[in-house]
């Protein structure tokens, strides 16, 4: 039951330039999208989220876009810094309910010095 | 800055043992969760809690799970009868009052079942 995927499994970019997290959800039920960082012995830090009114989150370094027609959300991090490396959940849940998230497999993604 | 504590931060047990997760959330939180990650797997929802009941729950958590909220700070998982597959982290959560209040997470217990 693999309603959220991350199909790449690992991602190594160069300092400074830009990183692009990719995630495809199947239930179109879910309204509001999240990523969460998880560095190794911790737990899930949440980044940004978005509703599926909005096509686009900006946050710092960060921005969610988000193409309901397609099911796809994308996470891109503008410029990346080695302290981003780790490994990136997307998430989706259905709103006015009681938040069962729903998690992708994670990307790891390696940013170069 | 406010955050969910958890302990232990590893518990190792033997198979048919009775082990009890502890949380504390973030203090005027009203909405509890605990998830699991598998090695090498995605997170998965366990249960949510709210109002002093489970609100939600998935396939996972079946009888051999139960979640408690002892008194106004800690929030507990107990698995009764241990299996190996049970071996994970287990990741508490917990949200504020929005139905879109982010759910910030505790760092964990890794429980290894021999």
């Amino acid at each position: 039951d693999q309603q959220v995927k991350q199909n790449s499994p690992s991602l190594s970019v160069q300092e400074g330039r830009i990183s692009i997290l990719n995630c495809d959800y199947t239930n179109s039920m879910f309204d509001y999208f999240l990523w969460y960082k998880k560095y190794p012995a911790e737990g899930p830090t949440f980044l940004i989220s978005i509703s599926s009114i909005k096509d686009k989150n900006e946050d710092g370094r960060f921005t969610v876009f988000l193409n309901k027609s397609a099911k796809h959300l994308s996470l891109h991090i503008v410029p990346s810094q080695p302290g981003d490396s780790a490994v990136y959940f997307c998430a989706a849940y259905l709103s006015g309910g009681y938040q069962k998230v729903t998690f992708g497999t994670g990307t790891k993604l390696q940013v170069i010095p | 800055e406010p955050e969910v504590t958890q302990t232990p931060s590893h518990q190792v047990t033997q198979m048919g043992q009775e082990v009890i997760l502890r949380c504390v959330p973030i203090s005027n939180h009203l909405y509890f969760y605990w998830y699991r990650q598998i090695l090498g797997q995605k997170v998965e929802f366990l249960v949510s809690f709210y109002n002093n009941e489970i609100s939600e729950k998935s396939e996972i958590f079946d009888d051999q799970f139960s979640v408690e909220r002892p008194d106004g700070s800690n929030f507990t998982l107990k698995i009764r009868s241990t299996k190996l597959e049970d071996s994970a982290m287990y990741f508490c959560a917990s949200s504020g009052v929005g139905s879109t209040d982010t759910q910030y997470f505790g760092p964990g217990t890794r429980l290894t079942v021999l």
